[in-house]
């Protein structure tokens, strides 16, 4: 079954721990990203990836970091995590640009306190 | 980059087709527009999308108008399962591929 696998999806931390949010997509897409989504702002893009060692920055990118090591894993590193980044996130991807369907995963609750 | 516009809410009657607007006005000629849905706060579900012909699938269909300067996602007989937020994105192409840009969505509510 095709999927996109986030974990965890639930987590409480505190202020400055580093935390690492997985993602794991078993398509072979060359495309990966994360979304942030806050009440009344919507889905926001944090980090994008085209392929195997290549990712840029989308709307919101302060506070992250990205890796994509290889095609199926693209975490969402958090260095010093703030209360600022409690949100609901999401990674996503697809098989290529502009005409493929692009495949969310279930979203990870993270709080900061 | 385009950006979209899209009614915050709307309601429609369960069995009635529901019409939601979206205006992309500033898209460009190889950027696709595609719709989802998110309930409550599930990942968001892929609806379908288009470039230029109007598209049709066993959900929904797409109509866009010549200029492509707006869209119109048709769900033909709504049902209370369709009550989400949906949400219109225009996909940038080309080196810039990758950015996706979401509109804040519309809340459709669907009443028996």
């Amino acid at each position: 079954e095709a999927q996109v696998t986030q974990n965890p999806r639930y987590l409480i931390t505190v202020t400055g721990k580093k935390l690492t949010v997985t993602c794991s997509q078993n398509m072979n897409h060359e495309y990966m990203s994360w979304y942030r989504q806050d009440p009344g702002l919507g889905l926001r893009q944090i980090y994008y990836s085209m392929n195997v060692e290549v990712t840029d920055k989308g709307d919101v990118p302060e506070g992250y970091k990205v890796s994509r090591k290889e095609k199926r894993n693209f975490p969402l590193i958090l260095e010093s995590p703030s209360p600022n980044q409690t949100s609901l996130y999401f990674c996503a991807s697809s098989p290529g640009d502009g005409r493929n369907t692009i495949y969310f995963g279930e979203g990870s609750w993270l709080t900061v306190v | 980059d385009a950006k979209t516009t899209q009614p915050t809410s709307m309601d429609c009657a369960e069995g009635r087709a529901a019409n939601l607007p979206c205006n992309h006005s500033t898209i460009s000629g190889n950027e696709y527009v595609y719709w989802y849905r998110q309930i409550h706060s599930q990942g968001p579900q892929y609806i379908i999308h288009g470039l230029k012909n109007n598209e049709t699938n066993e959900m929904a269909s797409l109509i866009i108008t010549e200029d492509r300067k707006s869209s119109t996602l048709i769900l033909p007989h709504a049902t209370l399962r369709d009550t989400a937020v949906y949400y219109c994105i225009v996909r940038v192409a080309g080196n810039q591929g990758g950015k996706l840009i979401f509109g804040q969505g519309t809340e459709l509510s669907v009443k028996p």
